[in-house]
């Protein structure tokens, strides 16, 4: 499984756009790239998963270039309540049986009034 | 729909006591899962049940921890005995099949908080 590195803080504005960018330089063919989203005394709660070019749901964006080595989740117009800590994971989410997530210590986001 | 639920929310054990966690998955969800947070440091996979099954085990610490799922329905993970390095967060998590299309969201309960004395 295909280890990330994304930044450990960022800080934003209400209403801004926000784009965290994960690393994953050894990124297997079959792996998808998966984004959670935790916040505090919560458990962690699925955003968004892709495996190439752009992603769109309700909640945020998945920008993935042709060499998958990087994606970047933005997150448009964020509010106070999207301060929470955003995991990049990628892995063979059907990879037979084996399905478990590898976690980093994900990005603390941090929305200021 | 309910989601995943954790019993209790937190336990504060004195070491060398015995601990039990119960997890009861959203209803129809055949694949378990069970997650530890260690403060300061990642979620950490532990097992992964399919129905009844131990599908994957290798995130298992040691042999003091015994996780069950009778039934295929609820899951309880019990520490016996608990160490002091045993304290952290416990999650769990469950999913459906999914297609070779990818997939495979795993919806996560809020967690049990242990703390070992």
């Amino acid at each position: 499984l295909a280890k990330t590195t994304q930044p450990i803080s960022m800080d934003s504005y209400e209403g801004q756009e926000v784009n965290i960018t994960c690393s994953h330089n050894n990124i297997a063919t079959n792996d998808y790239i998966t984004w959670y989203q935790q916040f505090p005394s919560q458990g962690p709660r699925f955003i968004i998963q892709g495996y190439k070019t752009k992603v769109t749901n309700e909640v945020a964006s998945l920008f993935i270039p042709a060499d998958r080595k990087s994606s970047t989740l933005s997150l448009p117009r964020v509010s106070l309540s999207d301060t929470a800590v955003y995991y990049c994971l990628v892995g063979d989410t059907w990879a037979g049986n084996n399905r478990k997530l590898i976690w980093g210590l994900g990005t603390s986001l941090a929305v200021n009034p | 729909e309910a989601g995943v639920t954790q019993f209790p929310s937190h336990s504060v054990i004195e070491k060398g006591q015995t601990v039990t966690l119960r997890c009861d998955p959203i209803s129809g969800h055949d694949n378990l899962y069970w997650y530890r947070r260690v403060m300061g440091k990642e979620i950490k996979f532990l097992l992964h049940f399919v129905k009844e099954s131990k599908q994957d085990e290798s995130g298992m610490p040691n042999n003091r921890f015994l996780a069950e799922r009778t039934g295929g329905t609820y899951s309880t993970l019990k520490v016996q005995p608990a160490e002091l390095e045993d304290s952290g967060v416990y999650f769990c998590a469950s999913s459906q099949e999914q297609g070779a299309s990818g997939g495979n969201e795993q919806f996560f309960g809020p967690g049990t908080r242990l703390t070992v004395l």
